[in-house]
């Protein structure tokens, strides 16, 4: 198994850009999660589905920030206008049942100038 | 919502000594506790876990400690090795209103002294 695919892993763009992430989960797991780390604020939950339905987006920053899970096999994390202050790095998890281990996937380190 | 506090902040030991990190959650509802593993530049990895019917869970030189009543629980690492040098994040998984999602303590940086 490949484990939880990101990409891209790393990106860097312009204030008022607009970034998409994505994400491929563990085939299988009916649980995604999307994470953000920084080292002021540490990990935190954004959003998270559970068989491709949004469960839980409380942690979304702000309107700038969607998630969509069109399938078991995909999610996009959008942020559109970016911003300076979204710069961190964001990771995807998937676990099968919500109650079990969650696995992450390698990060995409976002740098908005 | 879930708040979990975790220290201290960086610890220091000489190699072969023990470590012990702390974590305590506010939300008396939470019933899984993760324990992850993150070194410079990769993915937070799980390195044990325990819920709450267990007061006590052990592997090899990582064990883990609940107490639900103070709301704590503690990651215990012994005979340390300089490969244990990371960062390690607590977590505590809020059940109330079906959430499944994990609230992470801000995490403690183990540095392992040769």
């Amino acid at each position: 198994d490949a484990g939880v695919i990101q990409s891209p892993r790393h990106e860097v763009t312009e204030m008022g850009q607009e970034v998409t992430l994505r994400c491929k989960p563990i085939s299988g797991h009916d649980y995604l999660f999307w994470y953000r780390q920084t080292m002021m604020r540490g990990l935190e939950l954004l959003i998270y589905f559970n068989n491709n339905v949004p469960i839980d987006d409380s942690g979304m920053p702000e309107d700038r920030f969607s998630a969509k899970m069109p399938n078991a096999s995909f999610s996009t994390l959008k942020i559109q206008p970016s911003e300076p202050r979204d710069s961190a790095v964001y990771f995807c998890a998937s676990s099968r049942g919500g109650d079990n281990e969650q696995f992450f996937g390698p990060g995409t380190r976002l740098t908005v100038l | 919502g879930e708040n979990v506090e975790q220290h201290p902040s960086t610890l220091s030991v000489q190699e072969g000594d023990s470590a012990v990190i702390k974590c305590t959650y506010s939300d008396s509802a939470s019933n899984y506790f993760p324990w992850y593993k993150q070194e410079l530049g990769k993915r937070p990895q799980l390195i044990i876990d325990i819920r709450s019917n267990v007061g006590e869970k052990k592997d090899q030189r990582i064990a883990v400690t609940l107490n639900k009543t103070a709301k704590h629980f503690s990651l215990h690492i012994t005979e340390t090795q300089p490969e244990d040098s990371a960062v390690y994040f607590c977590a505590a998984r809020d059940s109330g209103g079906g959430a499944d999602g994990l609230t992470f303590g801000k995490g403690t940086h183990l540095i392992i002294q040769p």
